[in-house]
């Protein structure tokens, strides 16, 4: 059973508008969640993460909404450029400050920003 | 930096051969990971090691063995290749939880099992 659920496998923009990405989560525990942005042939890369006591966090072109009662995040990337071209994966946790972070990542949401 | 270092990049199997894939990290990182990506999976825990001498079975375990080698090395076996463990494998490596630091991940080892 998929705890955590990107139902968008892709998603096409113009550059300089916003791209939304959206995430859900089926398990209560979890307290704390993160993007990762990959490019092909490269490993997953860090962009954002959010704490459950947030509901908005916030890195210059990348903003992380989390609505706990809906079991929902989104990641905006205002504007969007041709380099966010990448597969973005939404990741939870739980236990946060444990010896051990054991991520459950999403299945992925393909993003194409056109020039 | 190197950061998280796996070798090797690609590699061929017949069925019922064994390997060992390695993860070498330089950023002086407690525990470290392995996970496998597939089509429409997103990516799954095989195992962890919260820290040296310490290993735990993640989400997707049988079929492999792990051994931490020393704090930079977490080696990923294959005992007896099956087909359905072709796939691409990240290994990664993050410092303690409570001080924020993510999970940093090499660029992968794309496997194939004939």
């Amino acid at each position: 059973d998929q705890q955590v659920k990107q139902n968008s496998p892709s998603l096409s923009v113009q550059e300089g508008r916003i791209s939304i990405l959206n995430c859900d989560y089926t398990n209560s525990m979890f307290d704390y969640f993160l993007w990762y942005k990959k490019y092909p042939a490269e490993g997953p890369t860090f962009l954002i993460s959010i704490s459950s006591i947030k509901d908005k966090n916030e890195d210059g072109r990348f903003t992380v909404f989390l609505n706990k009662s809906a079991k929902h995040l989104s990641l905006h990337i205002v504007p969007s450029q041709p380099g966010d071209s990448a597969v973005y994966f939404c990741a939870a946790l739980s236990n946060y400050g444990g010896a051990t972070n054991k991520l459950i990542f999403g299945t992925g949401t393909l993003l194409a920003v056109q020039p | 930096n190197a950061g998280v270092t796996q070798t090797p990049k690609f590699q061929v199997l017949k069925t019922g051969q064994s390997m060992t894939l390695q993860c070498a990290q330089d950023m002086n990182h407690n525990s470290m990971y392995w996970y496998r990506q597939d089509p429409g999976m997103g990516l799954r825990l095989i195992y962890y090691s919260a820290s040296e001498g310490t290993t735990d079975k993640g989400e997707v375990p049988n079929g492999y063995n792990v051994s931490r080698l020393n704090k930079r090395e977490f080696s990923l076996r294959l005992e007896s290749a099956a087909p359905s463990q072709t796939s691409v494998y990240f290994c990664a490596s993050s410092g303690l939880g409570y001080i924020n630091q993510p999970q940093h991940f090499g660029d992968g080892t794309r496997l194939s099992i004939l």
